[in-house]
This record gives structure tokens, sequence and C-alpha cells, in this order.
């Protein structure tokens, strides 16, 4: 049963690239995304959550597409530092977290 | 900052141990959890709990238990640790209700010999 699924990647991009990943989830009675960063070695860190109308934080857009079940994280203006694993995650009524397993992006200089 | 405060970095222990994982949050949420994460695998799901007392299964609960006797304490209890249950295990914390994302510890990675 793979309820949120992920390209895993790597997604190698060199520095002031725009990158998209994108994550589609089984269920349509999802109720919350969210978009969370893990860096080698460390515990997952929310990025930010996804609202149906879509939002934006600096170089970071979160979108939500309900009618195909997916969301998606696009970092404009690639940094060294955006270099981690990217882990969507979705969320029904009266239950946890599910996770997905995550997208690799190595930026380069 | 919430803070969410896991007792060990690193613990080795030996097959067939009682092992107790403690998880310590300061910022008076109501949900906890407890996930493994593996190479391969992701983020999985072991129990979780949404007030003090209360505990609801997870995808992978068999080999754990948990306990919940402080809002602020979720214990995860490996009964007779096994070598697959070597793994990073994640502490998790929440305001109450399904639209705030989790605030992580910083994880213990346990090691059965």
């Amino acid at each position: 049963r793979k309820e949120v699924e992920q390209d895993p990647g790597p997604f190698n991009v060199p520095e002031g690239a725009t990158v998209a990943f994108n994550c589609t989830y089984s269920n349509s009675a999802s109720q919350s995304f969210f978009w969370y960063r893990q860096d080698c070695r460390k515990e997952p860190k929310l990025l930010m959550s996804v609202y149906s109308s879509g939002n934006e934080d600096g170089r970071f857009t979160a979108q939500l597409n309900r009618a195909s079940q997916y969301i998606s994280l696009l970092i404009r203006d690639s940094k060294l530092s955006d270099s981690a694993t990217y882990l969507c995650a979705v969320n029904q009524a009266g239950t946890a977290l599910i996770f997905g397993k995550g997208t690799t992006l190595s930026v380069s200089s | 900052d919430v803070k969410v405060t896991q007792s060990s970095r690193y613990l080795v222990k030996r097959t067939g141990e009682k092992v107790f994982l403690e998880c310590v949050q300061d910022m008076d949420h109501e949900n906890m959890f407890w996930y493994r994460q593996d190479p391969g695998l992701g983020l999985r799901l072991i129990y979780f709990s949404y007030d003090v007392k209360m505990k609801e299964k997870g995808d992978i609960p068999e080999g754990y238990s948990v306990s919940r006797e402080k809002k602020e304490r979720f214990s995860l209890i490996l009964e007779s640790a096994s070598t697959n249950q070597t793994s990073m295990y994640l502490c998790a914390s929440s305001l109450a209700g399904g639209n705030y994302g989790y605030t992580f510890g910083s994880g213990t990675r346990l090691t059965v010999v």
C-alpha cells in the first residue's frame, strides 16, 4: 500500500536553477498537506504547509491539486544550502501524518 | 521554539533487553508520535497519542508499546529488543487536530546487537 509517493531522485541541479518536486497521495479524504526538509543525519523540519490556494515563502512555492491528488514544491534560484531531502506528508482526519520516502536534492556550484 | 527532547542520541542494546526511549516536549502539545526511519523505507508510524493515557497503534506496532502518563512525556518501549529493531527512532509532537505540522526531536539511533 503506497499512500504517499515521491520520486526519490536524486535531483542534481546547478546553483540558480529552478527545481520542482511532486508528491502523489492515494486517499482522496486527505485533509492536510506539508513539506518537510531533512538534512543528513538530522530530524525532519517543517518547511511549509500546503494550502488549497497555494502558498509561497520566499523562493519556495507549494501547491495542492486535489483533483489529481498531488502536491508540489517549487524551489527557485536554488542555493547550495538547499541540498537536502524533501519529504511530503499527508494527513487524514483522526490519523497521524503519512510521509513520503523523500526526494533528494543536490545543488552544485 | 517548541522543543522536543529525546533522552539519548545513540543507544546500543543487546538482543532480548527491554529498552525505553523517552521523549519530552515543552509546548503543551496534545499529540505525540513515535516513528522509525530506515533507508529505503522512510518514516513509519509506530504509535501515537492524542491525550494522556491514550494511545493508538500506527502501521508497525508489533514489538513495541508506549506509555503516556503525563502530557509532556511519551515513552516508547521495546519489550524484547531484536536486531530488526535497529533503526533511527524519531519522536514528534503537535497541537490538537490534524491541521498542524509536527515538531520532531533529534532522534535516537538504536543499535541492537
